[in-house]
């Protein structure tokens, strides 16, 4: 147990729905990333945040995506007019920072959309 | 752009083999490398993180080496058992040090 947790655990939506998923770091942690991942794929980086403050977004974040983390504690990742090519795990993980920087991560959302 | 490669794709030994998986990236100006378990559906565990200034960390039957100025990085697997069947994942800090650039990952099946 990391003691990263997600919420919910598998989500099934139908395309053009928006969908929200929630993340709970380690509670010391100030570092907070969220990626992506697709069957037979390694993880995909989308945003990391420090703090409450957003640092860093992959191109792979479109504009129907969005991430906040308010005070700096739980995280969401909401997406808008859901389409089937959304449909993957999404990984959340924590760090202390800002060295070594190991990164652990919960157990992931998986988003399969209709 | 970093690029992370693991070799081979997918490995099956017999119980008790001893073995070695692989790991390249294109770019050495890393922070840290990280190797990393997920089991089918699961997130991922974290086995081993090397700094950019060490050559090599173990935790119990793993050791993890890494070549920097080369660009590799091993983890060595002794005394494999039926319980170690799962995707490894390599993964290494771009220059920010902050996001994680991962490989495909290398699928073990260890048969008892």
């Amino acid at each position: 147990d990391t003691g990263v947790s997600q919420n919910p655990r598998h989500k099934i939506t139908k395309r053009g729905q928006n969908v929200t998923f929630r993340c709970d770091p380690i509670s010391e942690h100030n570092r907070l990333y969220w990626y992506r991942q697709t069957l037979g794929q390694g993880p995909e980086f989308l945003t990391y945040f420090q703090n409450e403050a957003q640092l860093e977004k992959s191109r792979l974040l479109s504009d129907r995506f969005s991430a906040e983390r308010p005070k700096g504690s739980f995280s969401t990742l909401e997406i808008q007019r859901t389409e089937q090519g959304d449909s993957a795990m999404y990984l959340c993980a924590s760090s202390l920072g800002p060295s070594p920087n190991e990164q652990f991560f919960g157990p992931g959302t998986r988003l399969t959309v209709l | 752009k970093q690029e992370v490669t693991q070799i081979p794709a997918a490995l099956s030994v017999p119980e008790g083999e001893n073995l070695v998986l692989n790991c390249s990236f294109t770019d050495s100006a890393i922070y840290n490398l990280q190797w990393f378990r997920q089991d089918p559906g699961k997130g991922l565990t974290s086995l081993l993180l090397i700094q950019s200034s060490q050559r090599e960390q173990t935790s119990g039957r793993l050791n993890a080496s890494l070549d920097k100025s080369s660009g590799r990085s091993t983890l060595y697997i002794a005394a494999s058992q039926p319980g170690d069947s799962a995707t490894y994942l390599c993964a290494v800090d771009n220059q920010a040090g902050t996001a994680l650039i991962f490989g495909k990952g290398t699928t073990l099946s260890v048969s008892s």
